[in-house]
């Protein structure tokens, strides 16, 4: 366990629904990125935020997608729309300021769209 | 252009014996790192071990050690005494800019270790 909890673990929701993840980072971290894997594939980044300053944005980031972080402290991603292209495990991690140079990945919310 | 290149699907190993899963990298940035992550079923990934591209020793974490040949853009993984707890995909990464820097990572396509008894 990294400290760093995601919410749901497991999604499965029809297509052309919304729906929002959630992401409780380590407490003072305040840098949060989203990634998104594909089956077979590395995790690919989504977004990132430095505390609520949403900073970089992936072009893998379309229209229908959209990320908070209220007050630096959690962050949700929504999907609206969801296609069945968009099924795929999302990663939330989390890193400290000064030195640090790890990411601490929490579990994933594992999305199924049918 | 793909900046993580793992050439290993699947690799199998003897528990207890030593094994290396390849990396290799392409950036034209002299500052980056480069990192190994481990992804059980569970699906969550576990740090193993970070190497700057200015650190002039081979990074070591217990049994974990990366080979960092720097001119061949290379950056293997060494996990001696294999267990079966070893078992499990691990990933290649690589950070551009400063260790400590905001840039996110860019990850190969993994390789997927057995560990046999």
């Amino acid at each position: 366990d990294t400290g760093v909890s995601q919410d749901p673990r497991h999604k499965i929701t029809k297509r052309g629904q919304n729906v929002t993840f959630r992401c409780d980072p380590i407490s003072e971290h305040n840098r949060l990125y989203w990634y998104r894997q594909t089956l077979g594939q590395g995790p690919e980044f989504l977004t990132y935020f430095q505390n609520e300053a949403q900073l970089e944005k992936s072009r893998l980031l379309s229209d229908r997608f959209s990320a908070e972080r209220p007050k630096g402290s959690f962050s949700t991603l929504e999907i609206q729309r969801t296609e069945q292209g968009d099924s795929a495990m999302y990663l939330c991690a989390t890193m400290g300021d000064g030195y640090s140079y790890e990411q601490y990945f929490g579990p994933g919310t594992r999305l199924t769209v049918t | 252009a793909q900046k993580i290149t793992q050439t290993q699907p699947g690799m199998f190993v003897q528990e207890k014996e030593a094994v290396t899963l390849d990396c290799t990298y392409d950036t034209s940035d002299p500052s980056y790192g480069l990192f190994w992550y481990k992804q059980p079923s569970s699906g969550e990934m576990i740090f193993l071990i970070y190497q700057g591209s200015y650190d002039q020793q081979n990074a070591t974490e217990g049994r974990y050690s990366l080979n960092f040949q720097k001119a061949r853009k290379s950056a293997n993984l060494v996990i001696s005494a294999s267990q079966l707890g070893d078992s499990a995909m691990y990933f290649c990464a690589m950070r551009e800019g400063p260790s400590s820097g905001n840039t996110p990572l860019v990850f190969g396509k993994g390789t997927r270790l057995s560990v046999i008894a």
